[in-house]
């Protein structure tokens, strides 16, 4: 089956630690993996997708076929980063995780 | 602003009435798909569009139907609701139709009262 896991719901930390959201997924093929973030009263939006190898925001994944895994890593969070962040798979069609909200505290 | 329009923001309807949401894509976006998002179940991807024709389905009830106009716009009916329905649905498009960069509209609340 193909599925989309972020076993956080809620990831809470200070201003200047790092930061790890998973993201693990399920998919028979080759994945195409996304990270999306929705901040406060703004819409959904593409944060970075994993064939692009880029860095946003200060935000890396790295997609890890043996561990069917795309974590979402920052080294030093920012109060800006607080938001619901998702996880998706594109088969036919974007399978969403569950999305972790990512609190910030000064 | 992605350029994805989505009308109306707020629906507020009662048991077994139909409603009709409307999106406008981004200019260019031939893409349209509509997706439900409620507290229990995430975002749900409900059904795609290509130039006006079907081209990918996902657990869209029967009781909803979409389609996609020559103008590119698309309209989600929902009949015979039911108090489940109630959720934030989100319309999003994209250039490329197997793409997972989708560019999201504000969405639509509907509450089933």
């Amino acid at each position: 089956a193909q599925r989309v896991t972020q076993p956080e719901k809620l990831l809470s930390v200070f201003k200047g630690a790092p930061v790890e959201l998973k993201c693990n997924y399920s998919y028979s093929g080759s994945p195409e993996l996304f990270w999306y973030v929705q901040y406060s009263r703004q819409r959904l939006q593409l944060l970075l997708r994993h064939i692009s190898r880029e860095s946003i925001k200060g935000f890396t994944a790295d997609l890890n076929k043996g561990e069917t895994s795309f974590h979402l890593k920052k080294p030093f969070a920012q109060e800006e980063d607080s938001a619901m962040y998702y996880c998706a798979l594109n088969t036919d069609k974007l399978i969403f995780g569950t999305g972790t909200r990512l609190q910030v505290f000064p | 602003d992605s350029g994805v329009t989505q009308t109306p923001k707020h629906l507020i309807t009662a048991t077994g009435q139909r409603v009709t949401l409307r999106c406008s894509p981004r200019s260019g976006d031939l893409s349209v798909y509509w997706y439900q998002q409620s507290l229990d179940q995430g975002l749900q991807f409900l059904i795609q569009y290509y130039n006006g024709e079907e081209r990918a389905k996902g657990n869209i009830l029967e009781r909803f139907s979409a389609q996609q106009f020559p103008d590119l716009h698309s309209e989600l009916n929902l009949s015979s609701l039911e108090l489940g329905d109630s959720a934030l649905y989100f319309c999003a498009s994209s250039v490329d139709p197997s793409g997972g960069h989708q560019y999201f509209g504000a969405g639509t609340r509907l509450s089933v009262l």
